[in-house]
């Protein structure tokens, strides 16, 4: 089945500095991908849509300059946490699918823990 | 925004029994998929319902979808201890896929 690739797994950092997640769909290609974090025994959070070659849409309350999002190639898509802070800490899961009425693949997850 | 809503958030039930998740969401929708996600890991795929289909099955899995309710179900069949896991229904529409808050799923041995 189509898979999709996030790296890395799990990262720590020390407070202001960026952190780079990457997404790539791995035998298919994506023209849409979606960033999600997800705090402890919740739900998943949309962050932001990305389709490829354009801006990304991000959701209410989510601030584009801290989390930038690129989609440059039909196959990657990179999330940087720009500046991070401990309350920045969290799972982060990126999400990909080759059309509208598709399934969408789900990376592996990130666990990020800045201090 | 989250659109879907999983009930109930906690279901505790025991080896070879049935379980029932149920999820409703709220505008239309083009599909909606079902998720399980053990516990700090990733998700992983379930199903996926198109709206103009009505039931799917895949294994000991059954997914029902009423468009007129808004609403869907995933059904378990002979559970096992390994089924244990959150269950997340996701709606998917124009350009967006929502998730519900999930439910928690404990089958005991």
């Amino acid at each position: 089945g189509a898979v999709v690739s996030q790296h890395p797994s799990r990262v720590i950092c020390k407070s202001g500095t960026s952190v780079k997640i990457e997404c790539r769909s791995l035998d298919f290609q994506a023209t849409t991908m979606f960033w999600y974090r997800q705090f402890p025994k919740q739900s998943l959070m949309l962050m932001a849509t990305s389709n490829e070659g354009s801006k990304a849409t991000y959701e209410q309350g989510v601030e584009k300059d801290k989390f930038l999002i690129n989609h440059a190639s039909l196959t990657l898509s990179t999330l940087t946490v720009t500046s991070a802070h401990p309350e920045d800490s969290s799972f982060y899961i990126c999400s990909a699918r080759s059309g509208q009425n598709t399934e969408a693949f789900f990376g592996q997850g990130t666990r990020l823990t800045v201090v | 925004s989250q659109q879907g809503e999983e009930d109930p958030q906690a279901l505790s039930i025991q080896e070879g029994e049935n379980a029932t998740m149920n999820c409703s969401y709220k505008t239309s929708i083009n599909n909606l998929q079902w998720y399980r996600q053990n516990s700090g890991r990733g998700l992983v795929h379930l199903i996926l319902i198109r709206s103009n289909e009505r039931e799917k099955h895949s294994g000991r899995l059954r997914v029902t979808l009423d468009t007129s309710k808004k609403s869907s179900s995933l059904l378990i069949t002979a559970s096992r201890a390994a089924d244990t896991a959150s269950y997340f229904c996701a709606t998917t529409g124009y350009s967006t896929l929502t998730f519900g808050k999930g439910t928690m799923l404990l089958v005991s041995p």
